[in-house]
């Protein structure tokens, strides 16, 4: 059974950078076959992907993050990992991670999901 | 970046009717990249429909993907008192993958 979990600070102050951590169980994230992403949902509102990477650390990301976005996998550990620097409270949001099956598209739907975890960004 | 527009913004029926969601997209969606998902409160979204009409592991054959191009429509055929939820679509032929925002299916 495929589980992913998310974790992190739940509160992160402006201008700081906002980490998170997802931890896959039940498949590798040295799996050949599968890309694991972010995407976040500020509260009552719509979806938002942010990036996602490959086993090799091979990375996509939406252009209108890039500058501020960073994720790694840890494949000796069985998690990737999401980076966002520069954070305001435009950033607030509830953040998924998820794994991406192949699609024969770099960017992918998501087939698995988190639960996810809030990160408010206030001082 | 390529923009999704659902409609109508909020779908109020009964259950047993059938339900017709509609996403339109600004430019063509690349090999019929698109995908549906059910977001209930407080949950994560749940993959229903990928390449426009292929359903996911699990789903229900009352839920059905259609459409090419610019227009694409999710129906469920009866729905069910678990069915009302928020439904969004997602493009993912181009960079970056973009949603839509969401239509609202309701019990009337």
């Amino acid at each position: 059974q495929l589980q992913l979990q998310e974790s992190g600070p739940g509160l992160v102050k402006p201008s700081e950078t906002l980490s998170l951590t997802c931890a896959v169980s039940g498949v590798s994230t040295s799996s050949s076959t599968y890309y694991w992403g972010w995407i976040r949902q500020p509260p009552g509102e719509g979806l938002e992907w942010i990036g996602s990477i490959y086993y090799s650390g091979s990375t996509y990301y939406n252009p209108s993050l890039k500058s501020r976005v960073t994720i790694s996998v840890d494949t000796s550990k069985s998690q990737f990992s999401l980076k966002l620097s520069s954070v305001t409270a435009a950033d607030t949001a509830i953040y998924y991670c998820a794994r991406k099956p192949p699609s024969g598209s770099f960017y992918g739907y998501f087939d698995y999901w988190g639960q996810g975890t809030l990160v408010t960004v206030s001082s | 970046e390529i923009v999704l527009t659902q409609s109508p913004g909020t779908l109020s029926l009964s259950p047993g009717e059938r339900a017709t969601l509609s996403c339109r997209t600004s430019q063509s969606v690349t090999s019929s990249y698109l995908a549906w998902y059910q977001q209930k409160p407080g949950q994560a979204p749940r993959l229903l429909i990928y390449g426009a009409s292929s359903r996911a592991t699990g789903i229900p054959d009352r839920f059905s993907g259609s459409g090419s191009g610019t227009d694409f429509t999710l129906t469920i055929s009866r729905l069910e008192p678990e069915d009302f939820a928020v439904y969004y679509c997602q493009q993912y032929g181009s960079s970056p993958g973009t949603f839509g925002q969401g239509t609202r299916l309701e019990i009337k």
